[in-house]
């Protein structure tokens, strides 16, 4: 079975900073990563997506995130933050179950962006 | 419409009496899914409607929790006998195919609160 893994609940960082948030996974076959971002009072949208190829994946809003298989990692990284960017992340991965995808969300890391 | 919506936005119940949560889907997507987001514990994955295939239910936490797709569209989630645990925001998100590398759109959420 599948698990995903955020491994902090909450980042604080200062405007114009570099952020790393963590991601894990486990699961014994090939699967597809996102992360999503859910701003305050508003739904969850997808900020990017590793299918296949590049192991560097670029998403909105300046954020990237590197697939490495071999660490089962998707770390999602911003160069330099900006307020805006305050909000809940989440991790998620999609692995075939019966009949289909089934995806599994990480718990969510909240980003914190002070000035 | 133009994205996923649900109804209702807030619901208010008292411990004991059934809920239906609505969903209404992205025209056109034969995927949907449905999620509960609590406090601090990211997303939990409760069911998975793909086209006329048999829903992935592996996730609904007990018996009283049930859920419907009316002609491949509308989708109800229906809680029996709720329960204060069972307070939390539930939400829908639809893709265009069960395929795991497509994007999920996401409603705004129901918030229930059982008194």
């Amino acid at each position: 079975a599948q698990s995903v893994t955020q491994l902090d609940s909450q980042v604080p960082v200062f405007e114009e900073a570099p952020v790393e948030l963590r991601c894990n996974y486990s699961s014994s076959v090939s699967v597809y990563l996102f992360w999503y971002v859910q701003y305050p009072n508003q739904g969850l949208q997808l900020l990017l997506k590793y299918l296949s190829g590049s192991t560097l994946v670029k998403g909105i809003n300046g954020f990237e995130a590197e697939f490495n298989k071999s660490q089962t990692s998707f770390h999602l990284r911003k160069p330099s933050v900006h307020i805006s960017d305050t909000a809940e992340y989440f991790c998620a991965v999609s692995e075939t179950s019966a009949g289909g995808f089934k995806t599994i969300f990480g718990a969510g890391t909240r980003l914190f962006v002070k000035a | 419409g133009a994205g996923v919506s649900q109804s209702p936005s807030n619901k208010v119940t008292e411990k004991g009496k059934d809920v239906e949560l609505r969903c209404d889907p992205i025209s056109g997507h034969t995927a949907l899914y449905w999620y509960r987001q609590s406090l601090g514990q990211g997303l939990e994955f409760l069911i998975y409607f793909q086209g006329n295939s048999a829903p992935d239910k592996s996730g609904l936490p007990s018996d009283r929790f049930s859920a419907e797709r009316t002609g491949g569209s509308v989708s109800t989630l229906t809680i029996q006998r709720t329960q204060q645990e069972d307070s939390a925001v539930y939400l829908c998100a639809s893709s265009s195919s069960g395929e795991g590398y497509n994007e999920q759109f996401f409603g705004p959420g129901t918030r229930l609160t059982v008194l």
